[in-house]
């Protein structure tokens, strides 16, 4: 499985601010996924980020709010832009690949550790 | 839209008990994924269910893709204090989109 690393881990933000969330692999990978995370709630795909093209936003999320960059094929950034407080979250990257730690052959998502976010 | 409903929400069991949990939708999804998130951590997954029917154990787990594909269960034999934590069942939709289910947590008491 890929070994995913974000950066940061966590922050606390003034409202109006942004905060740019960093995502790296350790492995070439074509697609990066980043998920939303709100309290006590389910995981949130925001977007799809490809190398070379434009991210795909989900319903409900927009560029100007959360702008991504994907400037190659380890690497991601989210940007969280002009924050209030209903943007505290767990910000998660993501990636799709073969397994290796189960016992058997497969894909899956891998997740990296997160950005827990709090916005006061 | 779709959505997963996992059921129970929440669990209390005592260390060695074994634990049950499942995941139901209205829509029919192509492969099932459970995953565990440990506090302040993403979720790491734990077992990945291709086709109807399947039946797949990894270690103390079970998993089955229900024969309809519109549910899964997944169960936890001997449960021991480091099984706390979140779990989520999450259904494929498209090539690559997944839709993660809504959670259970499970507190094991030693």
């Amino acid at each position: 499985s890929a070994v995913i690393s974000q950066k940061p881990s966590r922050d606390i933000c003034q409202r109006g601010t942004s905060l740019t969330i960093q995502c790296q692999v350790d492995s070439q990978v074509t697609m990066m996924f980043w998920y939303r995370q709100q309290p006590g709630q389910s995981l949130t795909l925001i977007a799809t980020a490809n190398q070379g093209s434009e991210a795909t936003y989900e319903s409900g999320f927009v560029i100007d709010k959360f702008p991504i960059s994907r400037p190659n094929l380890t690497f991601s950034t989210l940007t969280v832009s002009n924050m209030s407080p209903e943007d505290s979250s767990i910000y998660l990257c993501s990636v799709r690949g073969p397994l290796s730690n189960l016992d058997r052959v497969g894909y899956g998502y891998t997740f990296g550790s997160g950005t827990r976010l709090t916005v006061v | 839209g779709q959505q997963l409903n996992q059921s129970p929400q929440s669990m209390f069991i005592q260390e060695g008990e074994d634990v049950s949990m499942n995941c139901t939708s209205s829509s029919i999804f192509n492969t099932w994924l459970w995953y565990k998130q440990d506090p302040g951590e993403g979720p790491v997954l734990l077992i990945a269910l291709y086709k109807a029917g399947e039946l797949t154990s990894n270690g103390r787990l079970t998993a089955q893709f229900g024969i309809t594909r519109k549910d899964s269960f997944l169960n936890i034999s001997a449960s021991i204090p480091s099984d706390v934590g979140i779990y989520f069942c999450a259904g494929q939709l498209g090539t690559y989109k997944y839709i993660f289910g809504t959670g259970t947590r499970l507190k094991v008491l030693a």
